[in-house]
This record gives C-alpha cells, structure tokens and sequence, in this order.
C-alpha cells in the first residue's frame, strides 16, 4: 500500500525552529516528487512547493519562497517541511502529497497529487 | 498567475439530490491540468478527479467532472450521506499548483 506517513503535532514558540517529516513507503520514494500543503485553522487549501526526492530539486509557491525550505533524505524515502524561525501565522495543519506527473495515451500531461499524508499539526503560540 | 473561483460557497441538499459544483479560472487552464479534491472535517484530502474527467481509483461512478478553458464542473449524480464535505478544484501551471477556495456541501 502506498502511504506518506507525516510526523506528530508540534506546539511550538514565536522564533523557534521546526522541521517536520514526510516518509513515504509501498513504492519508489526517487521516482515521484512530493509537494507540501498548509490549511490554515477553518481555511482552504494552500500549495507551498514541492521536491524531486532523486536530486532535490525544489520549486517553491511565490508565497512561501524564502519562508520556508524542502528537503528529502532519499536514503530513507523522507521529505521534510522546515523553518528557521517560526511565526503565529504558522498555525496551521501541514499535508504532504505525492505529485503525480503522468501522460495520457494521446500525448497530454496530467498534473494531480494521488496520495495525501494525514497531516501535521503546527502551532505556534508563546 | 491564475486564480480559481468555485460557487456556490456552500451547496445545501438532501441525500440522493444532485449536485453540481463550478469552479472557474481566470484565464485558459488545460483541461488535463484540472484535478478535483474532497476533504471531509479532520481528514485530508481525498484526490477525486484528475484531467478534468478522469476519476482516480476507487472514486464511484457518481462523480464526474467536466468543463474545458475556463469553465469546469463537478458533478455528484445522487449524493450519499458520506459525499458531504467540503471539495476543491485544483489546476498546475507554470510549475505552480493553485486552489480554488472550496465548495462545501452540506445536509439541508
């Protein structure tokens, strides 16, 4: 079965780091890239960016360049979300999903994301 | 960078009704770019349709998606009690994912 297993909640204070986890297992952690997603208390769905787990490349959503930073251990099929310095607006509940990229028998290029983590929640309070 | 419209905001209606979601770009979006998601209170997202009208595995029959350019829609042919929920469509472009802002349905 393939799953993204995420780490556990983190209660956090303003200006304080974090790195959480994302390991993926039941197939080929190099061979899919791995985006991350914030849902804000009560809100809607926000993509941040995402990883090529076989070299570590990375694009990020104009909103969270230089917020925040994705890595991958391809040794141990694990992306990761980090910040240096956390904020209140941080609070959030943080997805990882598996980035499909595949192409139809006539040519097109699908771009969705198949298989969700269940999440981690952040929170940032002092 | 293009943003997603859905309507309505929240769709009220009985079990076995249909359901009928829109979800509008700003500007000319791939139909195979166009993916819709559902997402039930405490869970995550559930990935239901991809290329606009592809539903993903195990997604029942129920569900389809359709549209082209900048107008696309969901589709729920007789809603059972565990299709309320709150569903998002999603396009790719210029290496970037956005969201629409969420369509709930929920029981009148």
């Amino acid at each position: 079965e393939v799953q993204l297993v995420q780490s556990g909640a983190e209660v956090k204070k303003p200006g304080e780091s974090l790195r959480i986890s994302c390991k993926g297992s039941g197939y080929s952690f190099t061979s899919y890239w791995i985006s991350w997603v914030r849902q804000m208390p009560g809100k809607g769905l926000e993509w941040m960016g995402r990883i090529d787990p076989s070299d570590s490349y990375t694009n990020y959503s104009p909103s969270f360049q230089g917020h925040v930073t994705i890595s991958a251990d391809k040794s141990i099929s694990t992306a990761y979300l980090q910040w240096s310095s956390l904020k209140a607006s941080d609070t959030a509940m943080y997805y990882c999903a598996r980035f499909i990229i595949t192409i139809s028998p006539r040519g097109y290029y699908y771009y969705y994301m198949d298989v969700w983590g269940k999440g981690t929640t952040v929170t940032v309070s002092s | 960078e293009i943003v997603l419209t859905q309507s309505p905001g929240t769709l009220s209606l009985s079990p076995g009704e249909r359901a009928t979601l829109s979800c509008r770009a700003s500007q000319s979006v791939s139909s195979s770019y166009l993916a819709w998601y559902q997402q039930k209170p405490g869970q995550a997202p559930r990935l239901l349709i991809y290329g606009a009208s592809s539903r993903a595995t195990g997604i029942p029959d129920r569900f389809s998606g359709s549209g082209s350019g900048t107008d696309f829609t969901l589709t729920i042919s007789r809603l059972e009690p565990e299709d309320f929920a709150v569903y998002y469509c999603q396009q790719y472009g210029s290496s970037q994912f956005t969201f629409g802002p969420g369509t709930k349905v929920d029981i009148k």
